[in-house]
């Protein structure tokens, strides 16, 4: 299955600032999708990515808060922007694996903990 | 509106004996179900899936089964063992909509 790696793993920030997240994966794929894991909550997808074209955001979430890139098949970042302590929370990467779903599933990265003070 | 439910926050079973971890959906539209196993500070690990066409799924210790009629699917685990001490989560998605859905997680602690 892919690999991903995802950084930082952890952060502290102050509100209002911003942080860029990274994810990195071993192989070429079509779709990379963003989530956050609010405390003792689920897995929320935030926006899918794909090459070449803008983000597909989803209800509730914009392009002002949440800006990504995909400059390339391997690779995109997610920028959490002008933090509050409500962004607090574990923000993961996942592709389709390229085997292809949905007998591999779908794999995440390490996942980025943050908390803003 | 939770499409996915896990009813069960947590669960604590006997080291060697079944685990049951179950999950209802809402939308019958569906066409895959799958599970996660979640440690502290990684990420989700898929588990095993099955496929709406289908009622079971073996893979090893794991077993999924899937009612469709109840909306209701669950993952049998055994024997169990202390390594599976984990958060599992249910997710589904739909073919041509490839944003899985995922449940609230279900907290396994196994006992030695």
């Amino acid at each position: 299955s892919a690999v991903i790696s995802q950084k930082p793993s952890r952060d502290i920030c102050q509100r209002g600032t911003s942080l860029t997240i990274q994810c990195q994966v071993d192989s070429q794929v079509t779709m990379m999708f963003w989530y956050r894991q609010q405390p003792g909550q689920s897995l929320t997808l935030i926006a899918t990515a794909n090459q070449g074209s803008e983000a597909t955001y989803e209800s509730g979430f914009v392009i002002d808060k949440f800006p990504i890139s995909r400059p390339n098949l391997t690779f995109s970042t997610l920028t959490v922007s002008n933090m509050s302590p409500e962004d607090s929370s574990i923000y993961l990467c996942s592709v389709e694996d390229p085997q292809g779903s949905p007998n591999y599933g779908y794999t995440f990265g390490s996942g980025t903990r943050l908390t803003v003070v | 509106d939770q499409q996915v439910k896990q009813n069960s926050p947590s669960l604590s079973v006997q080291e060697g004996r079944i685990s049951i971890l179950n999950c209802d959906y809402t939308n019958s539209m569906f066409d895959y179900f799958l599970w996660y196993k979640k440690y502290p500070a990684e990420g989700p690990t898929f588990l095993i899936s099955i496929s709406s066409i289908k009622d079971k799924n073996e893979d090893g210790r794991f077993t999924v089964f899937l009612n469709k009629s109840a909306k209701h699917l669950s993952l049998h685990i055994v024997p169990s063992q202390p390594g599976d001490s984990a958060v599992y989560f249910c997710a589904a998605f739909a073919v041509g909509n490839e944003k899985l859905t995922f449940g609230t997680g279900t907290r396994l602690t196994i006992i030695p």
